[in-house]
């Protein structure tokens, strides 16, 4: 029962390289999202994939940018890494989106800091 | 967009009962989430609740929903010291949003 499962779970990046985090689910979902979660707040949300073949800006897309490359896989790039992109990132993914509210599940988390 | 609120911090003895709460404002969400997070893993989905409906129960777990005021808590019956961990109430359609998390300190 693998899930959701993001690689990779850790990472250390100077400022200014460029890294993709990778993100897959084995779930047939057909929505899948990109957060992350910083000290003492929740999550917010990057940018999110309804479907196959689309994306949309969630609250923080500024610095990133996202890639649906099958049903299975939802890539988050950092082009240029900033110190304020330290963080923890999640990955998700539900049955659908919108008005039918299926719940979300999560990865473990990639553990990202930049120097 | 959507606001959700929740306390920071909760501390019960293990058997006592623990209740979590949360105020949202969005009355268009149609489901609303229990997350349980433990150090360094990620979100565990541990109930959720139809908008309209008042109560869920799911063995030791009570989801109460009062639609007028936007409040929405969580009760775990019998605490054990296994359910300290951080509790993220959200809410959404589309997309959640989250609140920052209770966290929940069990003292044996």
């Amino acid at each position: 029962n693998a899930g959701v499962t993001q690689t990779p779970k850790f990472q250390v990046l100077k400022t200014g390289q460029s890294m993709t985090l990778q993100c897959a689910q084995d779930m047939n979902h057909n929505s899948m999202y990109w957060y992350r979660q910083d000290p003492g707040m929740g999550l917010r949300l990057i940018y999110y994939s309804a479907s196959e073949g689309t994306t949309d800006k969630g609250e923080v897309p500024n610095g990133y940018n996202v890639s649906r490359l099958n049903k299975r896989e939802f890539s988050l790039r950092l082009e240029s890494a900033a110190p304020s992109q330290t963080s923890v990132y999640f990955c998700a993914s539900s049955e659908v989106s919108g008005s039918r509210g299926q719940p979300q599940h999560f990865g473990d988390g990639t553990r990202l800091s930049i120097l | 967009g959507e606001d959700v609120e929740q306390s920071l911090f909760l501390s019960v003895r293990e058997g006592d009962s623990s209740v979590i709460n949360c105020t949202y404002t969005d009355s268009s969400s149609t489901y609303l989430y229990w997350y349980k997070q433990e150090p360094g893993a990620g979100l565990q989905l541990l109930t959720y609740i139809f908008s309209n409906m008042d109560m869920k129960q799911d063995q030791r777990l009570t989801v109460l929903l009062n639609k007028k005021d936007k409040h929405l808590s969580l009760r775990i019956a019998d605490t054990q010291t296994g359910d300290s961990a951080i509790y993220f109430c959200a809410a959404g359609r589309r997309a959640l949003t989250f609140g920052s998390g209770t966290r929940l300190q069990v003292q044996p």
